[in-house]
């Protein structure tokens, strides 16, 4: 059974970079049609898309953070990560990874980790 | 650009039916949504992709007690025999253009 597992600080000074890692475990993350991502969710707010990868290298992501964000992924060790610059106390969220299936023109998240949250401090 | 609408709370009692309600803008009836369940300290939780023609495919693990239904650009969720451990926020998201979109969430208050 696929799991995911989100890593990294929780805690990044503002104007840092906040960057954190998603281990998949139980599957390899280089079948189609699954493609993983990063969406974010403010403590009381809603969930919001941050950005996706596919196993060769394509990137997807949200264009009101484009410019300050970058997604990877390195199959060989089933992980995926991103990067987030220039952060703000805006950017103090629940962190998910999460498999994203495109399937038949679909493309839903389908399988989620438990999160971590990110404080930005001054 | 696709907009999800979402009633900000809804609640129902122990045992009874709820029937949560996406609607998605006006021209964009043919998309599917997924529904997501949240929970603190849970993480989310996919529970189903459901399309306009009123098909869907559960999570899995997802109990019978959760169904789908469409009707032109609104995408429904309901539960039926609620139970405590429903009590959650549930959100819509669909995609298009390369981008994906969340509608609001609905906090689900069971009673």
């Amino acid at each position: 059974q696929v799991q995911l597992q989100e890593s990294g600080p929780g805690l990044v000074k503002s104007s840092g970079t906040l960057s954190l890692t998603c281990t998949v475990s139980g599957g390899s993350v280089s079948i189609y049609p699954y493609f993983w991502g990063w969406v974010r969710q403010p403590p009381g707010k809603g969930l919001e898309w941050i950005a996706t990868v596919y196993y060769d290298g394509s990137t997807y992501y949200n264009p009101s953070l484009r410019g300050r964000v970058s997604i990877s992924i390195d199959a060989s060790k089933s992980q995926f990560s991103l990067n987030l610059n220039s952060v703000t106390a805006a950017d103090t969220a629940f962190y998910y990874c999460a498999r994203h299936n495109k399937w038949l023109a679909s493309w839903y998240f389908d399988l989620w980790g438990r999160g971590t949250l990110v404080t930005v401090s001054s | 650009q696709v907009v999800l609408t979402q009633s900000p709370s809804a609640s129902a009692s122990l045992g009874a039916s709820v029937k949560l309600t996406c609607t998605l803008t006006s021209g964009h009836g043919s998309l599917a949504v997924a529904w997501h369940q949240v929970q603190p300290e849970k993480g989310p939780r996919y529970l189903m992709i459901l399309y306009s023609n009123d098909s869907h495919t559960k999570g899995d693990g997802v109990p019978d007690r959760f169904s789908g239904s469409s009707s032109g650009t609104d995408r429904y969720l309901t539960i039926s025999s609620l139970q405590s451990g429903d009590e959650a926020d549930y959100y819509c998201q669909t995609w298009g253009s390369d981008n994906v979109f969340f509608g609001g969430g609905t906090k689900l208050t069971v009673l």
